[in-house]
């Protein structure tokens, strides 16, 4: 079945970059997306690639995909205090109508 | 251009009472989907309407239930809540040929007593 996986915590340094790493099952996904939450607070559409791409670069973020892998990552340069959130993976299932999300990884930046 | 909005933000009630959330679609939407995210996980789709029907329903039971209006807007209603309902409550919307790319209103927070 559909399943998306991503590390729990991630750490960093005010200016430091920052890489949230997700893996997936369905390969038959069209796109990927990555979702922002903040606390208490819906989800942000942060950046989405399509599946025949390796990377998206989009300002200060750029994602890269690893098809045969299926692995997928949220790389944050020069990551500020106001980038601190609940980071979410997500693929699009089979029929192309729900999003099947992973746990999140929540991202710390000290200052 | 209004995004996503629900109502109510928060919402108390008790053990076996009904709920009614609403949820109005970003400008342009014609596809609404329900998400319910359980305190510290991912969201959880429950399903998705257009043109006024069931589209597809994810793992959820009959409890759980949704009405689409003509101007896209959507309710969902959970009948004999249970504690395990508390949650955030997450309405989407999408349009055209992609609608797997969803834009999220801020949700209602709903606890059951």
């Amino acid at each position: 079945g559909e399943d998306v996986e991503q590390s729990l915590f991630l750490s960093v340094r005010e200016g430091d970059s920052s890489v949230i790493n997700c893996t997936y099952t369905d390969s038959s996904s069209t796109y990927l997306y990555w979702y922002k939450q903040e606390p208490g607070a819906g989800l942000q559409l942060l950046t989405y690639i399509f599946s025949n791409m390796d990377m998206k670069q989009d300002q200060r973020l750029t994602v890269l995909l690893n098809k045969k892998d299926k692995h997928l990552s949220l790389r944050i340069a020069d990551t500020q205090t106001g980038d601190s959130a609940i980071y979410f993976c997500a693929e699009g299932n089979q029929a192309g109508t729900a999003l099947i999300f992973g746990k999140g990884t929540t991202l710390s930046v000290s200052s | 251009d209004a995004g996503v909005t629900q109502s109510p933000t928060h919402l108390i009630k008790t053990r076996g009472q009904q709920v009614t959330l609403r949820c109005s679609p970003k400008s342009g939407h014609d596809t609404v989907s329900w998400y319910q995210q359980a305190l510290g996980q991912g969201p959880q789709f429950i399903f998705q309407y257009y043109e006024e029907e069931e589209r597809q329903r994810g793992n959820f039971p009959d409890r759980f239930s949704g009405h689409q209006f003509p101007n896209y807007s959507s309710e969902l209603n959970v009948n004999a809540l249970l504690l395990g309902d508390s949650a955030l409550y997450l309405c989407a919307s999408s349009s055209g040929t992609v609608r797997e790319t969803q834009y999220f209103g801020p949700g209602t927070r709903l606890l059951v007593l």
